[in-house]
């Protein structure tokens, strides 16, 4: 059972637009939201996160956005730069320290 | 500062042999996480570890056993392993239980023949 979906498995833009990436959640638990980011053959990286007590935060060009009614949370990238280009994980967590992953999306900025 | 590091990288494997993989990290993190990658399905949560001397299971600890031997070390062991048990291994460390950034090791990859 998928905690935590990203229904979108790949997004292309063009460089300097605004790239938004989505995920749904369905634990109601859950009280802290991560992204991050992977390139080919090395493990993910930390890129923002977010407490569900806060329905923003930014980071430099990130920007994660919580909507707690709708289990919905997403990243926003501005302005999308080629070097953004890599697989994109949404995580979610609660305090049973387990946290579940999406799919990922493979997000591709194009000079 | 190394950071989580992983041992081997790459290892073949025919059905019913056993392995461990290796994890450590140097960043006195309390809890340590294994996980696989697998297409299509993200990272899914096999076991983790709260603690020095805790274990629990994930989402898909089938097939699979712990160690967490020190506050640095994190094994995984498959006993018999099966074709299913192809994939990217990667392992993790938090420093709390709730709060904070997992740090990610750069993955296993494991093919089972």
């Amino acid at each position: 059972d998928q905690q935590v979906k990203q229904n979108s498995p790949s997004l292309s833009v063009q460089e300097g637009r605004i790239s938004i990436l989505n995920c749904d959640y369905t634990n109601s638990m859950f009280d802290y939201f991560l992204w991050y980011k992977k390139y080919p053959a090395e493990g993910p990286t930390f890129l923002i996160s977010i407490s569900s007590i806060k329905d923003k935060n930014e980071d430099g060009r990130f920007t994660v956005f919580l909507n707690k009614s709708a289990k919905h949370l997403s990243l926003h990238i501005v302005p999308s730069q080629p070097g953004d280009s890599a697989v994109y994980f949404c995580a979610a967590s609660g305090n049973n320290n387990d946290m579940r992953f999406g799919a990922g999306t493979r997000l591709t900025v194009k000079p | 500062n190394a950071g989580v590091t992983q041992t081997p990288k790459f290892q073949v494997l025919k059905t019913g042999q056993s392995m461990t993989l290796q994890c450590a990290q140097d960043m006195n993190h309390n809890s340590m996480y294994w996980y696989r990658q697998d297409p299509g399905m993200g990272l899914r949560l096999i076991y983790y570890s709260a603690s020095e001397g805790t274990t629990d299971k994930g989402e898909v600890p089938n097939g699979y056993n712990v160690s967490r031997l020190n506050k640095r070390e994190f094994s995984l062991r498959l006993e018999s392993a099966a074709p299913s048990q192809t994939s990217v291994y990667f392992c993790a460390s938090r420093q709390d239980t709730t709060w904070g950034t997992q740090y990610f090791g750069p993955g296993t990859r494991l093919l089972v023949l």
